[in-house]
């Protein structure tokens, strides 16, 4: 069971657009956390967003975490071919519905393509 | 700081054999979890070890199964593998010592095919 779903699952697009990824779950997480994976190595954080409603941009990247602190989303400005990669989502549980204390719960990723 | 430093790379086996990886973590983390990465389930949690001592398990079968040394570095071992082996197995890293997760830190990972 994946407690965090990630759409849109693939997402093409030229360089200059704007962007958003989602990251839904009917779980409540103690944090979110964003990363980014790129061919041939492992996620690197990119941010952790831990209050409801928090909003955290860093540099062309601006990250939402929704209220209820269930779901979040991540929103480029002015796309460019370095941001290629699969963006992961990752919830921290708290030791109910189903989710262990502490433990990070992964989404499946949204594959970005920018092209030039 | 170095960072996590898994080993091998690549490797191919084959149905029935078993497979160990390594990993060593950040100097000073004493957190390391390992997640199995597929196209089509993403990354799924195996196990998490913090000092020396299995945190969390995630639902995969008696044939994965990890331990944790006294200067933090990990392996995991599968035996009597399967063709569904076939993975990217990444290693993480964390300084977190409660039982947040912090951020974690992964290595290249471990690209294991199983014919």
């Amino acid at each position: 069971t994946q407690l965090l779903k990630q759409s849109p699952q693939f997402l093409s697009i030229q360089e200059g657009e704007n962007l958003t990824v989602y990251c839904n779950s009917s779980s409540v997480f103690s944090s979110l956390q964003w990363y980014r994976q790129e061919p041939g190595e492992g996620p690197v954080l990119l941010v952790t967003v831990v209050t409801g409603g928090e909003v955290k941009k860093l540099k062309r990247l601006t990250f939402q975490f929704g209220d209820a602190r269930k779901d979040s989303s991540l929103h480029i400005t002015a796309a460019q071919p370095g941001d290629t990669g699969l963006y992961l989502c990752a919830g921290e549980g708290r030791g109910d519905r189903g989710s262990t204390l502490g433990r990070l719960y992964f989404g499946r990723g949204t594959q970005l393509t920018v092209w030039p | 700081k170095a960072g996590v430093t898994q080993t091998p790379r690549y490797l191919i086996k084959t149905r029935g054999q078993q497979v160990t990886l390594s990993c060593s973590p950040i100097s000073g983390h004493r957190s390391v979890s390992w997640y199995q990465q597929t196209p089509g389930q993403g990354l799924q949690f195996l196990f998490e070890y913090f000092s020396e001592t299995q945190r969390n398990k995630g639902n995969f079968p008696g044939r994965f199964s990890g331990r944790q040394f006294s200067n933090s570095r990990s392996e995991m071992n599968v035996s009597t593998l399967e063709l569904g082996d076939s993975a990217l197995y990444l290693c993480a890293s964390s300084a977190q010592g409660g039982t947040g997760s912090g951020e974690l830190f992964f290595g290249e990972g471990s690209r294991l095919t199983v014919l």
